[in-house]
């Protein structure tokens, strides 16, 4: 049985519009992660989240908003999507946020297209 | 900030042959934490090797690597190429300051064909 689940698996969206990517593990972590990868860039971190709260923000754009409704949910909304915004989006959890020598645990990914 | 810098694009092997993919990092700070991951198509990526100790080898499913502080580098080595090793191998350093952020940088990945 999958571990982390990433809901959808693929998605199409339109400019302008807003969508949200789910999130769930069910490994027992405390830890959350939010990572993008575009083409020919590598995986690039996002959010870091522990026991439902923001521990770190790396992403410059507002339009991203995680949202952690129970300890082992950590969605992605995006809003006023932009075609760059395409790419593929990894959730991750680990048992705990902060240490610097945890095996992180990787969802499938969320590949999103925005024409 | 940190930077990881790996074997670019893709490399192909015929099987049997031996697999080395270089990574090399930059940090500001003194302890470095080293990972490998490994993504197969259509499957997430998961750790396959990592590494905090100066000039230890450390070894899983036959692939090995050293972090050597000194020329920070820790490249991935495999004695024998298999067809089931064609993947996506990222490498990526974990930042440390002092607890207040927790975050991996990884390197653009290479990709691994082994061919027959």
């Amino acid at each position: 049985d999958p571990k982390i689940i990433q809901k959808p698996k693929y998605l199409v969206a339109v400019t302008g519009s807003e969508k949200i990517l789910i999130c769930e593990q069910y490994l027992g972590h405390n830890a959350m992660y939010w990572y993008r990868q575009s083409a020919k860039k590598p995986l690039e971190f996002m959010f870091s989240y522990s026991y439902q709260k923001l521990m770190d923000n790396q992403t410059a754009s507002s339009r991203f908003q995680p949202q952690s409704s129970k300890k082992n949910h950590l969605d992605l909304q995006i809003t006023a999507l932009k075609p760059d915004d395409s790419a593929t989006y990894f959730c991750a959890s680990s048992p705990h946020w902060g240490g610097n020598y945890a095996e992180q645990f990787f969802g499938p990914g969320t590949r999103l297209t925005v024409l | 900030g940190d930077s990881v810098t790996q074997t670019e694009g893709l490399v192909t092997l015929t099987e049997g042959l031996p697999v080395m993919l270089n990574c090399t990092y930059q940090t500001i700070y003194s302890n470095a934490f080293l990972f490998w991951y490994v993504h197969y198509l259509n499957e997430s990526p998961w750790l396959l090797l990592r590494s905090s100790t100066d000039n230890k080898r450390t070894e899983h499913q036959g692939f090995h690597a050293t972090l050597h502080k000194s020329s920070s580098s820790f490249h991935l080595q495999k004695s024998s190429a298999q067809l089931s090793d064609s993947a996506l191998y990222y490498c990526a350093l974990s930042e440390t300051s002092g607890g207040s952020n927790y975050k991996l940088t990884f390197g653009k990945g290479t990709l691994l064909t082994v061919t027959p």
